[in-house]
């Protein structure tokens, strides 16, 4: 199965700040990379897909890019509400693997 | 409207097995793949299996192989996912989650299933 590693672990930030979580996989995944945001007992929430693409109703300070084995989420401008935890999804092909997660506060 | 029911809370011994299920509506089985992933208390998300009706496909994770069972039922558009010889350790959350379509592009899941809280314990 592919490696998929995410970094930060964690990390705690202000309301504004800039906001970056990479993840990086052990083999070229093109861009079949998604992002989900995940919050104390809700259910995961999908952000960015194709590493880039801003789902439907998803708040344009987020932003992904990245291809084949470095992806990167950023969030330009951290408010109170994106305290969650992230996660990176690739999909290339199964076995799919989420990456271990990024909690954010 | 799509909306993924699943089957409720379960509480199991270890080494007994448990089913899941997750009714979709809204949708129907032959354009989607339904893929189960768990979340342990405190954990990370994993990704289990998913099922291509259409196709009858099914992948697993390494991790569950020889021990997860996916299946579909493409009349009533009802996936299951059984677990078998279950220990404390698969004491979880299980969520079922559509994608989007059928090409590779389309893989992410965008639906998502209430879950279910299967306990395994003594």
């Amino acid at each position: 199965d592919i490696e998929m590693t995410q970094s930060p672990s964690s990390l705690s930030a202000f309301v504004g700040d800039r906001v970056t979580i990479t993840c990086r996989t052990s083999h070229d995944i093109s861009n079949n990379l998604a992002w989900y945001q995940q919050k104390p007992g809700k259910l995961p929430k999908l952000l960015i897909y194709g590493a880039s693409s801003l789902q439907s109703g998803v708040p344009s300070r987020f932003s992904g890019s990245g291809f084949g084995t470095d992806f990167t989420l950023t969030i330009s401008s951290l408010q109170s509400e994106d305290v969650a935890t992230y996660y990176c999804l690739k999909y290339d092909t199964a076995p799919f693997t989420f990456g271990p997660g990024t909690k954010v506060d | 409207q799509v909306h993924l029911l699943q089957s409720g809370p379960e509480v199991k011994k270890p080494g007994s097995s448990v089913r899941v299920s997750c009714e979709a509506s809204g949708i129907s089985f032959t354009n989607y793949a339904i893929n189960w992933v768990r979340q342990a208390p405190g954990q990370g998300l994993e990704w289990m299996g998913r099922i291509v009706p259409v196709v009858d496909v099914i992948n697993y994770a390494g991790d569950f192989q020889g021990r997860v069972r996916i299946t579909a039922d493409k009349s009533t558009n009802v996936a299951y996912m059984e677990l078998r010889s279950l220990r404390s350790e698969d004491t979880a959350v299980y969520y079922c989650a559509k994608d989007v379509g059928r090409r590779p592009e389309f893989w992410y899941f965008d639906d998502w299933g209430q879950g279910t809280l299967v306990t395994v314990s003594s």
